[in-house]
């Protein structure tokens, strides 16, 4: 079935350093992607729309140049948590729409959990 | 803005008990549900879906219902197992939102042997 891997699981990172997390859609091709964080005993929500060879949608109130999105190919998306501080630690989670027939399927990566010290 | 909610954070059941978690939605624009389950330090896992145009939808030990009129989704456990322990969310979709998901708070499911 469908797969998407998300890398890494958890990343430890001091304040004010960037971190990279990466999305990948394995046997399909993905022209969307999507990325939520979620706090501890909270719902997912969601960040921002990560679509193929042109710029992410970012949600309101997500600081588009602290969470960079790049979607350079079909089965890759990556956030960037730039100069990340202590309140940016957070379960972060991608998800990929696979093509059905007419009714699109959201598989989502087994999440990151990013602690900022 | 609307969002999907759920008021029962936590449900206690026993083994072979079947569960409800319940589901309260307020954007009637909403035509299409999702159930997912979510382990600890995991992402969320499709259980079962339904369209706004049906009102049961079954599958393999799970049943999603639906009551457009009172904006109230929920999803049966039946023959609940220990593996069945997890947060469920349910989660709508506006027609036109490609894959864009409003997620509801979630229910901790906990099953006792």
């Amino acid at each position: 079935g469908a797969v998407v891997s998300q890398h890494p699981s958890w990343v430890i990172c001091k304040s004010g350093t960037s971190v990279k997390i990466e999305c990948r859609s394995l046997d399909f091709q993905a022209t969307t992607m999507f990325w939520y964080r979620q706090f501890p005993k909270q719902s997912l929500m969601l960040m921002a729309t990560s679509n193929e060879g042109s710029k992410a949608t970012y949600e309101q109130g997500v600081e588009k140049d602290k969470f960079l999105i790049n979607h350079a190919s079909l089965t890759l998306s990556t956030l960037t948590v730039t100069s990340a501080h202590p309140e940016d630690s957070s379960f972060y989670i991608c998800s990929a729409i696979f093509p059905g027939q007419g009714n699109e399927k959201l598989f989502f990566g087994s999440g990151t959990q990013l602690s900022v010290l | 803005g609307e969002s999907v909610g759920l008021h029962l954070p936590t449900l206690s059941v026993q083994e072979g008990d079947n569960s409800i978690i319940n589901c309260a939605y307020s954007n009637s624009a909403s035509d299409y549900f999702i159930w997912y389950k979510q382990e600890s330090g995991k992402g969320p896992q499709f259980i079962i879906d339904i369209r706004s145009n049906m009102d049961k939808r079954q599958g393999q030990r799970v049943t999603v219902l639906l009551n457009k009129t009172v904006k109230h989704l929920s999803l049966q456990i039946a023959a609940t197992q220990p593996g069945d322990s997890a947060v469920y969310f349910c989660a709508e979709k506006v027609g036109t939102s490609y894959g864009k998901l409003t997620f509801g708070q979630g229910t901790i499911l906990t099953v006792h042997p």
